[in-house]
């Protein structure tokens, strides 16, 4: 069965600094990869997604994610933080169903 | 607009108190499914429907009900609400087919954010 985790449920980081959110996943099978943002108070939108094909995946507002299979993992990075960067971010793994991680909580600093 | 659509977005209610969640989408979706968030767990899945009348267990789904009699509606039934349900709740969809094969994006509703005391 497949499942996702992420590495540290708190990221602080300044403003302009790098953003770093680390997920690994588990799979028996070539996975389907995605990243999700929380903001306060609102469901998840779609960030980026990998299927298959290029493994650096850009996303919406700066975002983009490395797929590596040796190492089971997608981290989204973006070059820059924007104070409007601070939400939830949730790592999810889909092969037939959706697996989602535990979130990461970023805050950025001014 | 393409949209998820929960109600209500609030509810306190009492252990026991039947109470049902509504969940419609506009964009003609097969697969929907019903999450509960809460702290240091992520995203768990209640139910899921991959098309109408066919629906299935998730990983939590002792304590709710779910009925998929129409496609674009995927109500979340709690026949006896205990405080352990206390949760954020995420109704979601996508496209069928697609999403079993996982190449397809969910699209969530706004949250539900429940309270049983």
């Amino acid at each position: 069965a497949q499942s996702v985790t992420q590495l540290g449920s708190h990221v602080s980081v300044s403003e302009g600094a790098l953003v770093l959110l680390r997920c690994n996943y588990s799979s028996s099978v070539p996975p389907y990869l995605f990243w999700y943002v929380q903001y306060p108070n609102q469901g998840l939108q779609l960030l980026l997604k990998y299927t298959t094909g290029a493994t650096l995946v850009k996303g919406i507002n700066g975002f983009e994610a490395e797929f590596k299979k040796s190492e089971t993992s997608f981290h989204l990075t973006k070059p820059s933080a924007h104070m409007s960067d601070a939400a939830e971010y949730f790592c999810a793994v889909s092969i037939g169903d959706m697996r989602f991680g535990a979130g990461t909580r970023l805050t950025v600093k001014p | 607009e393409a949209q998820v659509t929960q109600n209500p977005r609030y509810l306190i209610t009492v252990t026991g108190k039947k109470l049902t969640v509504t969940c419609s989408q506009n964009m003609n979706h097969e697969y929907m499914s019903w999450y509960r968030q809460d702290p240091g767990l992520g995203l768990r899945q209640i139910y899921y429907s991959m098309n109408v009348e066919v629906t299935d267990k998730g990983d939590v789904p002792e304590g709710y009900k779910v009925s998929r009699k129409e496609k674009r509606n995927f109500p979340l039934i709690l026949e006896s609400p205990s405080p352990n349900q206390t949760s954020l709740y995420f109704c979601a969809s996508s496209l069928s087919g697609t999403w079993v094969t996982g190449d397809t994006e969910a699209f969530f509703g706004q949250g539900t954010r429940l309270t049983v005391v």
